[in-house]
C-alpha cells in the first residue's frame, strides 16, 4: 500500500507555455501533499505544502503565481508551471501524507521538466 | 534554523562489506523524527529507515541500521553486507514541525558506489 503516482514522468515544453503535473495517491487518501524540486546532483528542496480544500503554503522564495498548486481532492494534487522558462527545467517530486497522525511521506516517481 | 549535514559527498564500498554514512543535524526540539532515504538512478525516493528521537534504541531494518546519538545530534546509517543494488544517493532527513505545519529538511546527500 501507499503508492503515489505522477504524470507525466517526462515533459518537454516551449518557453512561455504552461505545463501541469499531476500527483495521485493510488491506495490511500492524502490530506497533505508536498511538492519538491531537485536540480541535477542536488538535494530535494520543498516548494510548497498543500492541504486538501485549502490554499497551498509556499516556501520562502517560491513564486506562488508561477507555481500554481491545487489540491482539489484527497487523492489528487496538481502543480502548474506557468509561463515556463528554461531555468524552470528540473525534476519535480511530489509526496503524500495519509493524515494528521501520520508522519511518513510517500514519494512519487518524479517528473522531469525540460523547457526549451 | 534546522539544518541537516552530510559531510561525505561520495562513498564507496566493496560488495559484502560494511559502510557507514554520516549525518548530523541541528535542532532545538526534543522530540522529532529522522529518516534515511535512498534515491537510485530511477530517482524514486525510497524510505530506508526512520528513527523517533524519544526512542533510545537504534532502529534496524534488515541490513540497515542507524547509530543515533541524540546528544551529539548524529544519525549515521550503517549498511551491512553491501549489495550492488545498494548503489544510490542516500539522503538524511529531519522532520521539522512548526506552527502546525511540517516539512522534511534534507541533507545534500551521499553518493554510494558498490564495487563488485
Amino acid at each position: 500500500g501507499a503508492v503515489v503516482s505522477q504524470h507525466p514522468s517526462w515533459v518537454i515544453c516551449k518557453s512561455g507555455t504552461s505545463v501541469k503535473i499531476e500527483c495521485r495517491s493510488l491506495d490511500f487518501q492524502a490530506t497533505t501533499m508536498f511538492w519538491y524540486r531537485q536540480f541535477p546532483k542536488q538535494s530535494l528542496m520543498l516548494m510548497a505544502t498543500s492541504n486538501e480544500g485549502s490554499k497551498a503554503t509556499y516556501e520562502q522564495g517560491v513564486e506562488k503565481d508561477k507555481f500554481l498548486i491545487n489540491h482539489a481532492s484527497l487523492t489528487l494534487s496538481t502543480l502548474t508551471v506557468t509561463s515556463a522558462h528554461p531555468e524552470d527545467s528540473s525534476f519535480y517530486i511530489c509526496s503524500a501524507r495519509k493524515g494528521a497522525g501520520s508522519y511518513e511521506q510517500y514519494f512519487g516517481p518524479g517528473t522531469r521538466l525540460t523547457v526549451t | 534554523a534546522q539544518t541537516v549535514t552530510q559531510s561525505q559527498p561520495e562513498m564507496s564500498v566493496q560488495e559484502a562489506e560494511t559502510v557507514t554514512l554520516s549525518c548530523t543535524y541541528d535542532t532545538s526540539e526534543s522530540d522529532y523524527y529522522l529518516f534515511w532515504y535512498k534515491q537510485p538512478p530511477s530517482r524514486q525516493m525510497i524510505l530506508v529507515i526512520r528513527q523517533e528521537a524519544y526512542k533510545q534504541q537504534n532502529a534496524t531494518e534488515n541490513r540497515f541500521s542507524v547509530n543515533f546519538q541524540k546528544a551529539a545530534k548524529s544519525f549515521s546509517l550503517k549498511i551491512s553486507d553491501s549489495q550492488l543494488g545498494d548503489a544510490a544517493m542516500y539522503f538524511c532527513a529531519y522532520r521539522l514541525t512548526q506552527g502546525g505545519s511540517e516539512k522534511l529538511v534534507f541533507g545534500k546527500g551521499t553518493k554510494l558506489t558498490v564495487n563488485p
